[in-house]
């Protein structure tokens, strides 16, 4: 079957550096996206790996190994706006998304 | 204004009651999606629709059914609420030519059912 794993909840402090995990089992595989949704609003778009290696975009990097169906979110120099979900999803060989139940990032001053 | 928009943004009904929920987007993209999301659970696609002539189900598609009337409209019903489909409801949008399928949200919305 298809899965999508990563942890429930996380804390971090102000200005720390975070890594978010996720591992993944699909169906055939287009590509692991990461998406941050604050609560009660929509998620929004983060990051799309395809290839194995670090993509970096500000104080967000994604990290993707496909031979080990593994991804992490690395979120730096942290600050209180972060304090949100982090939703792993893999693109399966359909293209349909397959999508992890979210990890509560809780940020401390 | 929200580039996806969804009505109504709250919604409480009772079992057996006809619901519907509509989403339209001014995105000019051709695919739209209808997922629900759960505490506990990753969101879960319904239906989506790749055009205006193309339907088709997502894994939890049972006791729902959608209509695209237009490339920018498209609406999810619910044909006799019941309460395990109280969620949190969004519609999603992305572009075909895009190589990542990125999707975009829109705010949501909350059924209740009782």
């Amino acid at each position: 079957g298809q899965n999508i794993d990563q942890p429930t909840e996380m804390t971090a402090t102000e200005g720390a550096i975070v890594q978010i995990n996720c591992t993944y089992q699909t169906s055939g595989f287009n590509g692991l996206f990461w998406y941050q949704q604050h609560a009660g609003e929509a998620p929004t778009f983060l990051s799309y790996n395809v290839l194995d290696g670090l993509e970096e975009k500000g104080r967000f990097s994604s990290f993707l190994s496909r031979s080990k169906g593994y991804s992490y979110l690395l979120l730096k120099e942290l600050q209180m706006k972060d304090s949100a979900s982090y939703l792993c999803a893999g693109m399966d060989s359909n293209y349909q998304l397959i999508w992890g139940a979210g990890t509560k990032l809780i940020i401390k001053p | 204004d929200a580039d996806v928009t969804q009505t109504p943004r709250n919604r409480i009904t009772k079992t057996g009651k006809r619901i519907m929920l509509e989403c339209s987007q001014t995105k000019g993209h051709d695919r739209m999606y209808w997922y629900r999301q759960d505490p506990g659970l990753g969101l879960r696609l319904i239906y989506y629709s790749f055009d205006v002539k193309d339907i088709n189900k997502g894994e939890i598609s049972d006791g729902y059914s959608v209509s695209r009337q237009a490339q920018a409209k498209f609406s999810l019903s619910l044909e006799s609420a019941i309460p395990n489909q109280t969620a949190l409801y969004f519609c999603a949008t992305s572009d075909r030519d895009r190589d990542t399928g990125e999707l975009f949200f829109g705010e949501g919305s909350r059924l209740t059912v009782l």
